[in-house]
């Protein structure tokens, strides 16, 4: 079952517009983590945030956490073309001892156009 | 190449046979995952090592599937009898992890299965 789940499921913006997707969790988590995908290619790691961090900087890229909203956004500055492709938010979830389940889950993804 | 690899990149199979897809993973990583992507979804669990231990499978892994990582280097995933509905994009990835929680995972390329 898929844990993340992006909102919007499609995002249309031009080339220089900023991009913002979110992401909504169900459980307690150690990390979360955005990777993206360009189409029929394997996945591509962004960024990871730790749940004792409330945002994070990477280029153009912006992340931030909510662990009392259960919620995450990532923000893309100065969109290119280059950008378009399909974006996931992953769950690191935590066992009640703090330690990891092991395995990421993902959400459906957001699919992000940018237009030259 | 310091990637996770997986081969093959592509396969057609008819129903009812067996497939067996490989990957290798980035040499340092003791964690090794195996994902399954349909079109539109994000990437649902299968199956994870930790260096040659198998310690978690997905509801998804049907008997028909079975995962190894012999000395915990390279890994295989083998479905037998294949059905229709076990065409999808097949994804390993690997990560590194220590302590209580997981870094990044990175992905391979995927095998991309279909079945006629």
């Amino acid at each position: 079952s898929q844990q993340g789940e992006e909102d919007p499921q499609a995002l249309s913006i031009q080339e220089g517009e900023n991009a913002t997707m979110n992401c909504s969790y169900k459980t307690s988590i150690n990390n979360l983590q955005w990777y993206r995908q360009n189409s029929g290619r394997g996945l591509v790691h962004l960024i990871l945030i730790r749940s004792n961090e409330r945002e994070k900087h990477s280029g153009r890229l912006r992340v931030t956490l909510d662990t009392s909203k259960k919620s995450s956004s990532l923000l893309i500055t100065a969109s290119r073309a280059a950008d378009t492709a399909s974006y996931f938010c992953a769950t690191d979830a935590r066992r009640a001892g703090g330690t990891s389940y092991g395995k990421l889950t993902f959400g459906q993804g957001t699919i992000l156009t940018v237009h030259p | 190449d310091t990637g996770v690899s997986q081969n093959p990149r592509h396969k057609i199979t008819k129903r009812g046979q067996n497939v067996t897809f490989r990957c290798d993973p980035i040499s340092e990583h003791n964690r090794l995952y195996w994902y399954r992507q349909t079109l539109g979804q994000g990437p649902e669990f299968l199956t994870y090592f930790q260096n040659e231990a198998q310690l978690e499978k997905s509801r998804l892994l049907s008997d028909r599937f079975s995962a190894e990582r012999p000395k915990g280097s390279f890994s295989t995933l083998e479905i037998q009898r294949t059905e229709q509905g076990d065409s999808a994009m097949y994804l390993c990835a690997s990560s590194l992890s220590g302590g209580l929680t997981n870094t990044e995972a990175f992905f391979g390329q995927g095998t991309r299965l279909t079945v006629v």
